[in-house]
């Protein structure tokens, strides 16, 4: 079955440290990428996503991913972390040809330390 | 800034009673989608949905399960007897197509569901 991995279940970077989150997706038809954020109590926030093109992809808040066809990866960066950025972090990706759902990994939760 | 809204936010219900958590999508969005998130768990996908029909369905989506436009508006899920498994987060999202240029989903707030 298609899946998402996020290796990292929990990472703790200082504030203005770079941060690095990991995310492999099974191999399929043409991905299509997401990062979504979500803060404690709160719904999901798209950061970024990748169809096509430039494989640097810049999202809001800072953050950026880079599509990696021949790692199936899609790791998402921020070169230096705030203390908002404490949240909890989904890739996503849906498989060209589908109807559209989303699969999503378990998530990484990030925390920023002061 | 347009937005995907559920209410209620917080449903707390006895095992066994039907509920139906109720979802307005963005206006001139097309397909709608149920997705839900037991704590501590990935989101998983359970239904999508347009014109009038379900497009896809995952093995969660079971016969206890519907989903409903009954306006333009609204889109709701209904629960016809819940288990205490049910409890968890609901999400609505919407696209505005399927197509890859567009196929950016919308999540709403969610709704938590808690099953006694």
């Amino acid at each position: 079955a298609q899946s998402v991995t996020q290796p990292d279940i929990h990472i703790t970077v200082s504030e203005g440290a770079s941060l690095e989150l990991r995310c492999n997706y099974s191999y399929g038809a043409t991905p299509y990428l997401f990062w979504y954020v979500q803060s404690p109590g709160q719904g999901l926030q798209l950061l970024l996503k990748y169809f096509s093109g430039d494989t640097l992809v810049q999202g809001i808040k800072g953050f950026e991913a880079e599509f990696k066809r021949s790692q199936s990866s899609f790791n998402l960066r921020k070169p230096s972390v705030h203390w908002s950025d404490a949240a909890e972090y989904f890739c996503a990706v849906r498989y060209g040809g589908s109807q559209g759902n989303l699969i999503f990994g378990k998530g990484t939760k990030l925390s920023v330390k002061p | 800034e347009p937005e995907v809204t559920q209410t209620p936010s917080h449903q707390v219900t006895q095992m066994g009673q039907e509920v139906i958590l109720r979802c307005v999508p963005i206006s001139n969005h097309l397909y709608f989608y149920w997705y839900r998130q037991i704590l501590g768990q990935k989101v998983e996908f359970l239904v999508s949905f347009y014109n009038n029909e379900i497009s896809e369905k995952s093995e969660i989506f079971d016969d206890q399960f519907s989903v409903e436009r009954p306006d333009g508006s609204n889109f709701t899920l209904k629960i016809r007897s819940t288990k205490l498994e049910d409890s968890a987060m609901y999400f609505c999202a919407s696209s505005e197509a399927r197509t890859a240029s567009y196929n950016e989903q919308f999540f709403g707030p969610g709704t938590r569901l808690t099953v006694l």
